[in-house]
């Protein structure tokens, strides 16, 4: 069984620019949940992803947007970079929409915009 | 963006001894959930709490959803060094909401 998967590792990037992060789901899950976890700080909902539609989103704004693949891998995409946006982005997977004590958390992706 | 209160914010202890943390909410959940994160790691879910009152354990962790259902605490009883590390607190809205509210962490250093 595979775990969640998260890539790149670390990301280094200028304000303005665009950034995609990707996440792949655990073995036979079909949810994908992103977060925001800034430095010193619990984890923030950005948004959730089911086969292949947004599922509810957090108190994020649009340059924050998602998509989900047939293989319910996902990929976080954030334009025009600020310097707030840096901060480990985790994903989570899980079966199911409603039961998000099922959730797996991937290792994250550290960005950090200058 | 909305986070649960969780207290106290860093424990500094022997190793043996005992730690209680708890997180407090101003919104009723239908679940608690305790994660632990290491460095460079993702949040590992510990216990997890569904009905007001349940009191459950794992190990050496004991964790209560409290009756209100507005919240919860974890004890760690007789600590070793790989027990450090930061706690979170997570609580899931009632409705099946496909979100979960974490707290600001709790971060643990346990001296040999």
């Amino acid at each position: 069984e595979t775990g969640v998967t998260q890539s790149p590792t670390h990301l280094i990037k200028t304000r303005g620019q665009q950034v995609t992060l990707r996440c792949s789901s655990q073995s036979g899950h079909n949810t994908v949940s992103w977060y925001q976890q800034a430095l010193g700080q619990g984890p923030q909902f950005i948004f959730q992803y089911y086969r292949e539609e947004e599922n509810g989103r957090g108190n994020f704004p649009p340059r924050f947007s998602g998509l989900q693949f047939p293989n319910y891998s996902s990929e976080l995409n954030v334009n025009a970079l600020e310097l707030d946006d840096s901060a480990l982005y985790l994903c989570a997977s899980s079966f199911g929409t409603g039961r998000q004590d099922t959730q797996y958390f991937g290792p994250g992706t550290r960005l950090t915009v200058l | 963006g909305q986070q649960l209160n969780q207290s106290p914010q860093s424990m500094f202890i022997q190793e043996g001894e005992d730690v209680s943390m708890n997180c407090t909410s101003s919104s009723i959940f239908n679940t608690w959930l305790w994660y632990k994160q290491d460095p460079g790691e993702g949040p590992v879910l510990l216990i997890a709490l569904y009905k007001a009152g349940e009191l459950t354990s794992n190990g050496r962790l004991t964790a209560q959803f409290g009756i209100t259902r507005k919240d919860s605490f974890l004890n760690i009883s007789a600590s070793i060094p790989s027990d450090v590390g930061i706690y979170f607190c997570a609580g899931q809205l009632p409705g099946g909401s496909e979100k979960l509210v974490f707290g600001k962490g709790m971060k643990l250093t346990v001296n040999p």
